[in-house]
């Protein structure tokens, strides 16, 4: 079983549609979880990081269930520019805590 | 500010040669680390150094791969002799301190071919 478990996608939603990814990760003792994105042959970037409590950035609201160990990305009024790789990612499953675990990403197309 | 660097940004060698990545970090940041995705699988932890010293290098695959980082700053990541296995995209991250929460600057990447 993967670390860090996460639908490929496509998902290809129509501009200004909401869209929901979620991510599974497997250590209960994980620290902290972030969403990346990745546009195509680029670097991954911090999208943001989730907290416990729920976050919210613009149209982003990141969600995390420690219980179930699930991580949610809700993405609202889809723009084009959305169009991306959104790599879920976990630090702290192993050894020193700022190895980070990446899932192996969902990709969104957003269409006009 | 410059972010980090890397070079080159692709390689294509031939099985058993040698490949030396380089990495610049964003100055003053003393975490370097190096990850790596190979096609069809996630980003995974090579190696990660605070400053000149290796804090944990329990993901490189084996023993032909070498990361240094001599003096603190720039750090190189040499595979040899090269396998077909290696080819992937190589990257590159520092950071400024290790707080959980602390993002990491990632590199564009090197993509190593090797044939």
């Amino acid at each position: 079983r993967k670390e860090v478990e996460q639908d490929p996608g496509p998902f290809n939603v129509p501009e200004g549609a909401t869209v929901a990814f979620n991510c599974t990760y497997s250590n209960s003792a994980s620290q902290s979880f972030f969403w990346y994105r990745q546009d195509c042959r680029k670097e991954p970037k911090l999208l943001m990081s989730v907290y416990s409590s729920g976050n919210e950035d613009g149209r982003f609201t990141a969600q995390l269930n420690r219980a179930s160990q699930y991580i949610s990305l809700l993405i609202r009024d889809s723009k084009l520019s959305d169009s991306a790789t959104y790599l879920c990612v976990v630090k702290g499953l192993t050894g020193g805590g700022n190895k980070l675990t990446f899932g192996t990403g969902t990709q969104l197309k957003v269409e006009l | 500010e410059a972010g980090v660097t890397q070079f080159p940004s692709h390689s294509v060698i031939e099985k058993g040669q040698t490949v030396t990545l380089r990495c610049d970090p964003i100055s003053g940041h003393d975490n370097l680390y190096w990850y790596r995705r190979v096609m069809g699988k996630e980003i995974k932890f090579l190696l990660h150094f605070v400053k000149e010293s290796k804090q944990d290098e329990s993901g490189m695959p084996n023993n032909r791969f070498l990361a240094e980082r001599t003096g603190g700053t720039y750090s190189t990541l040499k595979v040899q002799p090269a396998e077909l296995e290696d080819s992937g995209v190589y990257f590159c991250a520092s950071s400024q301190v290790t707080e959980y929460n602390s993002p990491l600057h990632f590199g564009n990447g090197t993509r190593l071919t090797v044939t």
